[in-house]
């Protein structure tokens, strides 16, 4: 079992869609979580942390399961420059070091 | 924000040589770096983890006698690609942890190196 999984897509949707993505991780003890996005043939940034509580960012709300292992991402109202990969993050070992998920692929609709 | 620059950005080489890959932070110091490949398609893979002024942590599967990992200085890793072969052509990005409190912070990336061996 990969230590983290999304479903790689692709998802089209039109624009001023809701769409969600989840990803699951295999090990309980992750402490930290992210969700990147990364454009075609460019190096993936932050997107925004995933806090136990909770977390809204403008149109991306996050949430995270610990008892189910999955995190989630709400991206309300999107917009065409929503399209790109959007990477599942988790920090396994307490401290730096990263697992990315395969990274799911979104496509915004006029 | 903190940067992190890498280069080139890309490079098309003859197989059997070999390349090397910089990746500097510009604005802070990072006594470990990472060192990444991402074939198309798939997802970011951790190649090895760079100490400063001691051997890179190799992951499982990955030959270190073929990816040469130096970091000399905080704010200096290199990958150099030995013996560069059509099959080890990938994106390469580095990246580098800086620390926030309450054992938070942000990875940020190198723009990526594009290596084509052919």
């Amino acid at each position: 079992r990969k230590e983290v999984e999304q479903d790689p897509g692709p998802f089209n949707v039109p624009e001023g869609a809701t769409v969600a993505f989840n990803c699951t991780y295999s090990n309980s003890a992750s402490q930290s979580f992210f969700w990147y996005r990364q454009d075609c043939r460019k190096e993936p940034k932050l997107l925004m942390s995933v806090y136990s509580s909770g977390n809204e960012d403008g149109r991306f709300t996050a949430q995270l399961n610990r008892a189910s292992q999955y995190i989630s991402l709400l991206i309300r109202d999107s917009k065409l420059s929503d399209s790109a990969t959007y990477l599942c993050v988790v920090n396994p070992q307490g401290a730096q070091k990263l697992v990315f998920g395969q990274g799911t692929r979104l496509t915004i609709n006029p | 924000g903190a940067v992190v620059s890498q280069h080139p950005s890309w490079v098309i080489c003859k197989s059997g040589t070999s390349v090397k890959i910089e990746c500097r932070s510009l604005d802070f110091q990072a006594t470990t770096m990472f060192w990444y490949r991402q074939f198309p398609k798939q997802s970011l893979m951790l190649m090895a983890t760079s100490n400063e002024g001691s051997k890179a942590t190799y992951e499982q599967g990955v030959e270190k006698d073929k990816f040469l990992i130096n970091h000399a200085s905080l704010t200096l890793s290199t990958l150099t690609v030995t013996s560069a072969h059509p099959e080890d052509s990938s994106f390469y990005i580095c990246s580098a942890w800086l620390a926030g409190g309450s054992n938070t912070g942000e990875l940020f990336f190198g723009e990526g190196s594009r290596l084509t061996v052919l």
